[in-house]
Formats: C-alpha cells, structure tokens, sequence
C-alpha cells in the first residue's frame, strides 16, 4: 500500500464547477504539500501545510491531522487548471525535506 | 524570474554516452535535491544535497552520480545511460534548519533526457 493515496486518478469536469481532490497518507509528517505539474512542464508548489485551512485565489486547502487527510479545492474551475496535481508528505527529523508523493490527479477542465 | 534553472530542457544521447545536466538556483537554498520522473508516475527521489553533505537514497543506481560544486550550482552525472534511463530529471532546491524560516521545494521546468 502506498504511503500517500490520492482520489481521483483522473478528473474531467466543466469550466465553473467546483472541483475536489483529496488525499490520505499513512505515516506521521511535518507537513503536507499540493503541488501543480502542467504536461511536460516542471512542478510548481501551491501549498504546504501543516495543519488548518489555507487559500490562494481560487484555490482552497485543508489538513485534518487526526484523520491524515488533506483536500485540494478549485472554485470556478478554468480549462487553464487543466494539469496533474500531487500531493505529497514530508516527515520529520531526518526525513525533513525529503518528499514522498502520491500518484497525482490529472484533471481536465473542458471549455 | 526563473530561480530554479535547468539547462538543457531536453537533451538527447546515446545508449551508453556520459552525459550531465545541470542544475542553478537564484535563491541561496542550502538543499538541493534531484528527481527522476518516468511517464505517469510520481517523482523519485535520487539523492540530495544538505548543504555539502550528499545524502543517496539507498535505491539511487550507481549509475547516477551528482556534484555540487557551489551552493548555486548541482549537477546530475549519468556515467553509462540505458534505455530504461529515459525520463524527466527535476531539480528542486529548499531551505532547511539555517536559523530561517524553512522554505519548501522549489522545483525547475525539469531536463527530458532521451536514450537512442
């Protein structure tokens, strides 16, 4: 089983609904990580968090520690969000820094 | 403004050719850290650097080496590349434990090595 399970796998929805992804993990971390990857492209970083509620325009994130549980929303979803999200926990200690992912959420927003 | 910079954005070689990519950051994070990225699949870790301290992760092939000369620059060694060597190289750099807030990882665009 992995350490870091994301649902869904694949994600179709239409420009303006409001999107879901969700994520649970299985070990003890420092903080959690949403990160954004367009097709051939680098990675970017939306979020890291640790505990509470977090937002950036149009996108929302949340943590439940005790549940080891984190959700990445999208308000007014855009075809231009079109990409694979991942999440991805880091531990503590001297696993500090060191990222272990889930397998991304490719979403696809269609016009 | 790129701060996390890989050179080049796709690099072709041949079965068995040494090649290296490269790897420059702007924003004086002491952890640097390389990835391998196979079609659909999550990033690995391969090893990083804490400052100068070079960390591999225990499946890192022997392969694969790395360099970091300075704290801008690291570089990702691929001695004899096989077939199964294709993939997407990410760099990422972070700040940790230095007295500053931590910052998290930085990724560059990524390097798409080619295998012929």
């Amino acid at each position: 089983k992995n350490e870091v399970e994301q649902s869904p796998q694949n994600l179709t929805a239409q420009e303006g609904e409001f999107i879901t992804i969700n994520c649970s993990y299985s070990v003890g971390i420092s903080a959690l990580h949403w990160l954004q990857q367009h097709p051939g492209g680098g990675i970017v970083s939306l979020f890291m968090l640790s505990s509470g509620k977090k937002k950036h325009g149009r996108l929302i994130a949340t943590i439940n520690i005790q549940e080891k549980h984190s959700s990445l929303h999208i308000t007014a979803s855009h075809p231009r969000d079109s990409a694979v999200y991942i999440c991805a926990v880091e531990g503590y200690g001297g696993s500090q820094g060191n990222l272990i992912f889930g397998k991304g959420t490719k979403l696809s927003v269609k016009p | 403004d790129a701060m996390v910079i890989q050179n080049p954005r796709y690099q072709v070689t041949q079965f068995g050719k040494p090649v290296t990519l490269s790897c420059s950051q702007t924003l004086n994070h002491n952890v640097m850290y390389w990835y391998q990225q196979k079609s659909s699949q999550a990033p690995k870790l391969l090893f990083h650097y804490y400052d100068k301290d070079f960390n591999n992760e225990a499946d890192t092939p022997d392969n694969f080496q790395s360099r970091r000369p300075n704290t801008s620059f690291c570089f990702l060694d691929i001695r004899s590349p096989g077939l199964g060597d294709a993939a997407m190289y990410l760099c990422a750099t972070s700040r940790l434990g230095t007295g500053l807030p931590d910052q998290p990882q930085h990724f560059g665009d990524g390097t798409r090595l080619s295998i012929l």
